[in-house]
Parts: C-alpha cells; structure tokens; sequence
C-alpha cells in the first residue's frame, strides 16, 4: 500500500521564477493538505483540497495556488516565488475530512525547495 | 483566532528518564492528534483522541484529553534515543477541517 509520494524531493529556484510541486496521496485517501515548514518550525497549513476544490485556506498569499485531479493527485504552485518561500512543503492525504469522519494524516517526505 | 500552545519548547533527557509534553487550545477542540516527526523527517500521524477525558496508550506513550477537550498531554516512560525527535499536537475546533497545529516539543535524549 504506497504512502503519500512528493516530487521532487528537492528544488533549487531563482527568486522570481514559478514552481510546481506534486503529490500522490496514499491510496484510497481523498483529500491533499498543503503544508509549509520552515527550519526549526511546525507545519504552517497552506490549503486542503477535496472533490477537485479548494476548500480551506491558511494565511497564504494568492501566490500560492493548487490543483486536484480526478485521481486525487494534487499539484501546489508558488508564482513570483521569494527568498522566503525557501522551506520543506509537505502534502499530507487523508481519508473522509469532507464527511466531518476526522482521521490522522499520512505524510509525504515533502519537498525542500531553496530560492536563491 | 483558534490558538494551539505546546510546552515546553525543548526538553532535554537522560535515557530512562520519563519526558511530558502538554497542549493547551484557546477554544474546545473535537478532537485532538499527536504526530511525531524525526530529525530530517516528516510528521507521522501517532494518534487521535475524540472523547473528553480519553486516555489512550502505546507501549511506552500515554495521550490524555482534558475534561474541557482544550488540553492534553503527551508521556514517555522512561525515554530511549529512538524517542528523539519534535512532537506536534494539532487539533480540530467544531466542524472546521483545518488543523491547528502547535510549535512543537523538541526532544533530546543523552544516551
């Protein structure tokens, strides 16, 4: 039973350049949180998408986009990135969040992007 | 807005010796989790407590729920080096999906 995937594992952009991360959630999990983690920080929520829709968000600039596909798979987007978008970001796959059924998240080993 | 305090910040032990972390929320929580992550790792799902007062244990681990569902703890009897790593408590008011997560407790264990 694969876990949550995340590519790439790591990611070195320009200040100004656009990235995409991507994640694969564990199988049989219908909802993808987004999270940002900076060095030496707990998990900051970016958004949760469930059903293809956005349907929570953090404190994150529109900067900060995202996208679910009919398998479930979801893709984070950072436009105009900046030096201090430099940090781990994590998907993290759950089961049933939109039935209100609350059960723990399976994360990915995340992502570790640096902007220079 | 929805606050989650976790205390303390870091704890530094003795192997055998036995290590709590607590959680404290400015609002009644539905429920609360526990994750674990290690050094260079990502967060891993513990448990999750629902009921107030609830009391769950894993081996060596003890998680408590307040009475209030606005606190709960975290125990380790008698700490070993593979207990080393952050504990998140993260937790859920009402029906909102999102996870209040707090800063986490930072655990060292001198072997």
């Amino acid at each position: 039973d694969a876990g949550v995937t995340q590519s790439p594992t790591h990611l070195i952009k320009t200040r100004g350049q656009q990235v995409t991360l991507r994640c694969s959630p564990k199988s049989g999990h219908d909802t993808v949180s987004w999270y940002q983690q900076a060095l030496g920080q707990g998990p900051q929520f970016i958004f949760q998408y469930y059903e293809e829709e956005e349907r929570q968000r953090g404190n994150f600039p529109d900067r900060f986009s995202g996208h679910q596909y009919p398998n479930y798979s979801s893709e984070l987007n950072v436009n105009a990135l900046l030096l201090g978008d430099s940090a781990l970001y994590l998907c993290a796959s759950s089961l049933g969040v939109a039935t209100g059924v609350n059960y723990g998240y399976t994360f990915g080993s995340g992502t570790r992007l640096t902007v220079v | 807005g929805q606050q989650v305090m976790q205390i303390p910040q870091y704890q530094h032990v003795q192997e055998g010796e036995d290590f709590t972390t607590y959680c404290n929320s400015s609002t009644t929580l539905s429920n609360i989790q526990w994750y674990k992550q290690r050094p260079g790792g990502h967060p891993v799902f513990l448990i999750q407590l629902v009921k107030s007062g609830e009391v769950k244990k894993q081996k060596r681990l003890t998680f408590q729920f307040g009475e209030a569902k606005k606190n709960s703890s975290l125990h380790i009897t008698a700490t070993q080096t593979t207990d080393v790593g952050t504990y998140f408590c993260a937790g859920r008011a009402g029906n909102n999906r999102k996870l209040i997560w707090g800063l986490g407790t930072s655990l060292a264990v001198n072997p």
